[in-house]
């Protein structure tokens, strides 16, 4: 079965702290991961895919196909990225499946 | 460019009535998705279009939940009849398709109709 499951609700870290929100995924193809973010009374938005290999806002995320997993790093966390944070997985038919997300707060 | 506009914004229906959502994708994405959100929830895929074809919607109640393209533009999806536990965010979202196998296919969200079933 296809799934992405985030195991914390919440995650509060302090302003400077290092950040890691988890993500693991159960796939039978290769799959495409994406980090989403929806910022108070905004839009759903990209943050970032795993194919670009990119760094957005000082986010990154490796995939680990090994360990099916896919973990959104920041090493120094900043207020503005208080937001709520789903980790996405895309199949073969460009068919989204979502976790149930990660609400991040950072604290001065 | 404009974004993906959805209307309404909040809706409040009681049980047994009938509620329809409305979305305008961004001008040429071909491809447009219908999301149920539930609170503490991630969002859940109920219709997938490509153009005004479905192309999944296996996580759609198709006993009470309906949804068309007509024309590949805009999207309509209609409840009939409600239930208390579709009270839930609907989001939107399209994207280009002139980027398949690109990989840099990007959804862009609408800003969700707010439904509560009393």
């Amino acid at each position: 079965a296809q799934r992405v499951t985030q195991p914390e609700k919440l995650l509060s870290v302090f302003k400077g702290a290092p950040v890691e929100l988890k993500c693991n995924y159960s796939y039978s193809g290769s799959p495409e991961l994406f980090w989403y973010v929806q910022y108070s009374r905004q839009r759903l938005q990209l943050l970032l895919r795993h194919i670009s290999r990119e760094s957005i806002k000082g986010f990154t995320a490796d995939l680990n196909k090994g360990e099916t997993s896919f973990h959104l790093k920041k090493p120094f966390a900043q207020e503005e990225d208080s937001a709520m944070y789903y980790c996405a997985l895309r199949s073969g038919t460009y068919k989204y499946i979502f976790g149930t997300g990660t609400r991040l707060k950072v604290l001065a | 460019e404009a974004g993906v506009a959805q209307s309404p914004r909040y809706k409040i229906i009681e049980k047994r009535q009938s509620v329809a959502f409305w979305c305008n994708p961004i001008s040429g994405h071909a491809t447009l998705y219908w999301y149920q959100q539930i609170l503490g929830q991630g969002p859940k895929l109920l219709i997938q279009f490509q153009n005004n074809g479905v192309v999944d919607d296996s996580q759609l109640p198709k006993d009470r939940f309906s949804a068309e393209r007509l024309k590949g533009v805009d999207s309509t999806l209609k409840i009939q009849p409600a239930k208390l536990e579709d009270s839930a965010v609907y989001l939107c979202a399209s994207s280009s398709w002139a980027s398949v196998g690109g990989g840099q296919e990007t959804q862009y969200f609408g800003p969700g109709t707010r439904l509560l079933v009393l």
